[in-house]
Parts: structure tokens; sequence; C-alpha cells
């Protein structure tokens, strides 16, 4: 069964603390996403990524930073988390040319608290 | 720019009723959409999708959606809900366009189904 997993299911973080959020696919997927889930506002799209040490913000990036040193992994940091950053965090990854939503694959996400 | 709004925060509806969940897009060009499920505490799963071909699409669980374009909707409905159908469901456009962020899909705010015995 092909699989999106991500490291951790909760997390409780210190306000100013680095924050590092691990993805691993085993898909041979080109295209990496990680999101973030809040009531009543849907998925907004952070960072997303289409090859190796290759990325590009998508509509919420400030106050985050990715890596992709591998073609399986995308992690997402949050250089000095804050109470705002609360939430659900959600990867996906998917084939590239099927960038129109075929193949999107997400894992089960990871709850965030930051205090 | 695409865009895509659900109508409904919260659905309710007894098991073995009708399930209508709605969508309107928003899309300069021909839309590619689809629609996705969320149990509790789980990853996002994809309920079917429409891509330019047939305009009633048929998806997993008994689920369709009908694409209208002189309507600008993409309504999900299921004859008889059952109560595993509870969780939430999102509405999604794929981004058209050049750039970087072709393919990159755009979520409604999501509708809770609740399903009542």
């Amino acid at each position: 069964d092909v699989k999106v997993t991500q490291s951790s299911r909760y997390l409780v973080k210190r306000t100013g603390e680095k924050v590092f959020l691990e993805c691993v696919q085993d898909m041979d997927h080109e295209n990496m996403f990680w999101y973030r889930q809040d009531p009543g506002l849907g998925l907004r799209l952070i960072y997303f990524s289409y090859d190796v040490k290759m990325k590009e913000k998508g509509d919420i990036p400030e106050g985050y930073s990715v890596s992709r040193e591998k073609k399986e992994r995308f992690s997402l940091i949050l250089e000095s988390a804050s109470t705002n950053q609360t939430s659900m965090y959600l990867c996906a990854s998917s084939f590239r040319g099927r960038g129109r939503g075929y193949g999107y694959t997400f894992g089960s996400g990871t709850r965030l608290t930051v205090v | 720019a695409q865009s895509v709004t659900q109508l409904d925060s919260h659905v309710s509806v007894s098991e073995g009723t009708p399930v209508l969940l709605r969508c309107n897009y928003s899309s300069s060009y021909s839309p590619s959409l689809f629609w996705y499920v969320q149990h509790p505490n789980k990853g996002l799963q994809l309920l079917l999708k429409y891509t330019s071909a047939a305009t009633l699409v048929k998806g997993i669980n008994g689920f369709e959606a009908e694409f209208k374009k002189s309507e600008t909707s993409f309504h999900l409905t299921k004859p008889s809900a059952h109560m595993s159908d509870a969780a939430e469901y999102f509405c999604v456009v794929s981004v058209r366009g050049g750039g970087g962020s072709q393919g990159n899909l755009i979520f409604g705010k999501g509708t809770k189904l609740s399903v009542k015995p």
C-alpha cells in the first residue's frame, strides 16, 4: 500500500522553538506539498516542491521554510514557533504531469500545538 | 484565477436520506474539479474527479457529482446516507495556467456532514 508518512501525529512545542515536521513518501513522486488545515479555512498551501532541492512558496509561506534533500523526504521547518502556528499540518505527494490532482496522496497529518 | 466556494459549513441528514453538498467554482479555464473526504483523525481521500470528460462523475462509496458549466457548480450527492459517511468533505479545483503552481490544488473551506441514526 502506497504511503505518505508524517513522523509525528501529535506535537507540543514551546514558543520560540525551532520545529521540524517530517514527511516521507514511498511512491517515487516528484511533487510534494505542505498544507495547513484550520477549522473554517480549509487547507492552505504553505510550500511545495517539484524536485530535489527545489521549492516554491505557496499561499502562506511566512514563518515557514522547507527542505528537500532527497526525493522521498520533504521537511517543513518553523524557525521560531509561535502560538498562531498551532494547527494541523498535512503533507501530500503526486507524480509530475499528474499535477492536476489525479494522484495526490495525503499523510494523516501532524497536529502541532505551540504553547 | 481559480477559486471554489462550499455553500454550507455543516450539513446534517438522517441515515437513509439523500445527501447534497454544494460547491460553486470560479475559473477562467475549463476546470478540473475534485471532491475529497476526510474522516476524523485521517488524511484526505479522493472521492471523485471531473476532468472534462463525462459531466456526471461517479466516485467511491456511492457518491457522485455533476459538473454544470452554466451554473458553475459541482455538487456532491448520494441517494442514501450511511453512518460511515459522517466526515468532512472538500471541494477542490486544480490550478491552470503556467508557472510553478500549475496543477496545484485550491481547497474549499469544507463541509462537515453529520448523519443521525
